[in-house]
Parts: structure tokens; sequence; C-alpha cells
């Protein structure tokens, strides 16, 4: 069965600072690469994805991720965090090749905190 | 506007008391899943349905019971066999053929005393 690790549970960094939030993955064939983030008592909102072709995947609010196959990774980055980008942030896998189902399997979490 | 909707936000109930959470969506996809979310422990399924009257146990189901009578909804039973059932529970769906992310609720917190 997959599985991700997040390796970091809690993040802290000054605003306008760069941050990268680690993700390792546990499956060595193919997989769909996900990166969510959770603002307080609110839903899951994507941040990117990755399918396939280019292994670096721009997405939304200034983030990026770095597929790496033969680290079994996908760690997210900013350049320049803002105090809004505090949140918690997930990774997520699902298996391609694994029809109709789709399922997600998450990672921990990283609860990122911006500080003035 | 197109969306999902959980509803209510907050939800307290009494221990043996079974409470069903409502999700709605209205963006036409096909798969509808549940999760509860813990903290420091991610988001783990409990249920999902690819298709309308079928559905499938996740990693969690255990005290839990769904029903997809309809394409826009699906709920989510918590019953009184739950032995933790104070939790987070996001609700998301996801479209037909070739979508691979999942849109996810605002999500309803259960608080059993």
């Amino acid at each position: 069965a997959q599985s991700v690790t997040q390796l970091d549970s809690q993040v802290p960094v000054f605003e306008e600072a760069p941050v990268e939030l680690r993700c390792n993955y546990s499956s060595s064939v193919s997989v769909y690469l996900f990166w969510y983030v959770q603002y307080p008592n609110q839903g899951l909102q994507l941040l990117l994805k990755y399918l396939s072709g280019s292994t670096l995947v721009k997405g939304i609010n200034g983030f990026e991720a770095e597929f790496n196959k033969s680290q079994t990774s996908f760690h997210l980055r900013k350049p320049s965090v803002h105090i809004s980008d505090t949140a918690e942030y997930f990774c997520a896998v699902s298996d391609p090749y694994l029809q109709g189902a789709q399922k997600l399997v998450f990672g921990q979490g990283t609860r990122l905190t911006i500080n003035p | 506007d197109g969306g999902i909707t959980q509803s209510p936000k907050y939800l307290f109930r009494k221990e043996g008391q079974n409470v069903t959470l409502s999700c709605e969506q209205n963006l036409n996809h096909d798969a509808m899943y549940w999760y509860r979310q813990d903290p420091g422990q991610g988001l783990r399924l409990i249920y999902y349905s690819q298709i309308v009257n079928d559905f499938q146990k996740g990693d969690i189901a255990e005290g839990y019971s769904v029903s997809r009578e309809k394409k826009e909804s699906f709920p989510l039973t918590v019953t009184s066999a739950q032995k933790n059932p104070t939790a987070f529970y996001l609700c998301a769906s996801r479209p037909g053929q070739g979508a691979n992310e999942q849109y996810f609720g605002p999500g309803t917190r259960l608080t059993v005393t």
C-alpha cells in the first residue's frame, strides 16, 4: 500500500523568507502527486498536481513543487512567503493504474507558520 | 455557484446517539468521498462512491454508514458503534473519467460528549 511521509510537522518561517515543505512517498511505480492547503476550520484547496511530464510543477499562490522519481519526493517550495500563507499543507498520492476509484493517500500534514 | 456543501458546520451530540452529516454537490461529479481528520494524522478515508447506489469501504469504515441514492448527495451516518467519533469530517467529490484531483467541502466538526 502506498504511504506518504511529510518530514516536518511544523515549519516556522519569517515573512518574505523562502520555504520548502518536504514530502516523500513510498511507491516506486508511477504515481499522481498533489499538494493541498487547508486554512483553519476549512476544507482543502488544491495547490498543484503532478500527473506526468515536466518535473517542475507550478501552482497557485506562487507555490511550485518538484517531482523527483529517484528520491520518491515531491517537495513544495515558495521563494517568498506572506502572512496569508499560514496554513496546514498536505501532500497526497494516488495510483494512476487504479481505474475509477482514484483514492488519495494523505500525509500527516505540515503546519506552516509565518512570523512577521 | 457550483460547489460542495456540508451542513452543519458544527454538530454536538451525546454519546450513544447516531448522527448524520450532510454532503451535497452541484458540480455533477460522479465520485464522492468521506474523510475523517484528526490532529497530526492527516486525512483518512471512511467511504467512497463512484456511482449512484454503489459505495465501498475505505480504511476506517467501522462505525460509519453511507448511502448514495442521488448523484448530488452522499450523507454519512456516524453510529454509536464508532468508538471515537469526535473529529473533523470532510466530504469530497471528483469528476468522472480523466479527472484526478478531488474537490473538498468546508467540513463538519462533530463533538460527541
